[in-house]
């Protein structure tokens, strides 16, 4: 049981290219979260979903795109990056009313 | 708006001597608080989830506590291992977003 997978762990990023974040989970949970986490900021809600098919928006959602086609994976899409997305991303899954499980994170620059 | 505060931002404590961490929020209607430890370089990692006032929760030297327009994080006699960042989140009943605070940096010195 992995729990909450994220690839890459780091990446470095020229400005205007585009990437995906992967997140995958194997404990059949509905609900899964991107977060993004800068110095001093905590963790701020980038998207969200609640089932395969079904994604929406959190706080800061510019910048970013989502897709949910399996209950297993929940990518992050960043098209023309942008200094500004150099951050910390964590993916996570939760059961609903239970704990929710982080990946380890994804380290990325943009420069 | 939903918010959440924690206090304060960093704590340095000397081994043994115990305090708490403070987590205030404003949320239209808790469905859960939830307490996290989070290592440098590392995701956050789940300790507690509190639903109503007056619950505790415990787990080894830390204890939680919920009123409904905070939560405190106890640590009794905290050892160095205890040196982490501690973030507070809370889920409001009308939606499916969880809002964090910006964390309280715990260092225990030996």
């Amino acid at each position: 049981n992995a729990g909450v997978t994220q690839t890459p762990k780091f990446r470095i990023l020229k400005i205007g290219q585009s990437m995906t974040l992967q997140c995958a989970q194997d404990m059949n949970h509905n609900y899964m979260y991107w977060y993004r986490q800068d110095p001093g900021m905590g963790l701020k809600l980038i998207y969200y979903s609640v089932g395969a098919g079904i994604t929406d928006k959190g706080e800061v959602p510019n910048g970013y795109n989502v897709s949910r086609s399996t209950t297993e994976d929940f990518p992050l899409r960043l098209e023309l990056a942008a200094p500004s997305q150099t951050s910390v991303y964590f993916c996570a899954s939760i059961d609903m009313n239970t704990e929710a499980f982080f990946g380890q994170g994804t380290r990325l620059t943009v420069v | 708006e939903d918010q959440v505060t924690q206090s304060p931002e960093a704590l340095r404590l000397q081994e043994g001597e115990s305090s708490s961490l403070n987590c205030s929020y404003t949320v239209s209607g808790l469905r859960g608080l939830f307490w996290y430890r989070q290592d440098p370089g590392k995701g956050p990692e789940f300790l507690f989830t509190l639903y109503s006032a007056g619950e505790e929760k415990e787990k080894e030297r830390l204890k939680a506590t919920l009123t409904k327009k905070e939560s405190f994080l106890h640590i009794t006699a905290p050892k160095p291992e205890d040196s982490a960042t501690y973030l507070c989140a809370v889920q409001a009943r009308t939606g499916n977003q969880f809002y964090f605070g910006t964390g309280t940096s715990l260092t225990v010195i030996p």
